[in-house]
């Protein structure tokens, strides 16, 4: 079964601090990994894919097969940052996705 | 494009009773997917459908079962209410033939509480 597990609820951080969103994940096949992120009052909608390997709004992430992780990360974080974030998985073909419980990134000014 | 539509916002229902949500996918889309998102979780997959028939579903019971129209439109029942079913539930859209694998369009949610 495929799983996905975000470890922190919480991450609050100074503006231009470094991000780092971790997500792990169990899947016995070859997993498509995502994040998607909603803003406070905007519905969720997706940031980044693992296969296009593109940086969006300074957000990237790697996939690391060996550690099963996909984290998100920013050299330097924005107040506009601030959301909810879910890392997701899809499951078999037809855009099913599995989400993680999600983080809530708080940037402080 | 409103995007993805769903109705209504928010509802109050009892024990044992029924429920019928709406949604109207985005334009050009073809795919409806729902998903239960209880509080302080991540969104859970229900069931997905395409060309009327269900393609896929999660791990829900049968109280749970959907629609979906030639316009693409799709509607979420759940029979038999239970205070476990209060949840935001969202609806997302895609489109089967887009290159982006993935990416869902979701509506703002349906908010059910159930006393």
């Amino acid at each position: 079964a495929q799983r996905v597990t975000q470890p922190e609820k919480l991450l609050s951080v100074f503006k231009g601090a470094p991000v780092e969103l971790k997500c792990n994940y169990s899947y016995s096949g070859s997993p498509e990994l995502f994040w998607y992120v909603q803003y406070s009052r905007q519905r969720l909608q997706l940031l980044l894919r693992h296969i296009s390997r593109e940086s969006i709004k300074g957000f990237t992430a790697d996939l690391n097969k060996g550690e099963t992780s996909f984290h998100l990360k920013k050299p330097f974080a924005q107040e506009e940052d601030s959301a909810m974030y879910y890392c997701a998985l899809i499951r078999n073909a037809g855009n099913m996705l599995t989400f993680g419980g999600g983080t809530r990134l708080m940037v402080k000014p | 494009d409103a995007g993805v539509t769903q109705s209504p916002t928010h509802l109050i229902k009892t024990r044992g009773q029924q429920v019928t949500l709406r949604c109207s996918p985005k334009s050009g889309h073809d795919t409806v997917s729902w998903y239960q998102q209880a509080l302080g979780q991540g969104p859970q997959f229900i069931f997905q459908y395409y060309e009327e028939e269900e393609r896929q579903r999660g791990n829900f019971p049968d109280r749970f079962s959907g629609h979906q129209f030639p316009n693409y439109s799709s509607e979420l029942n759940v029979n038999a209410l239970l205070l476990g079913d209060s949840a935001l539930y969202l609806c997302a859209s895609s489109l089967t033939t887009s290159p982006v694998a993935g990416e869902l369009f979701f509506g703002e949610g349906s908010r059910l509480t159930v006393l």
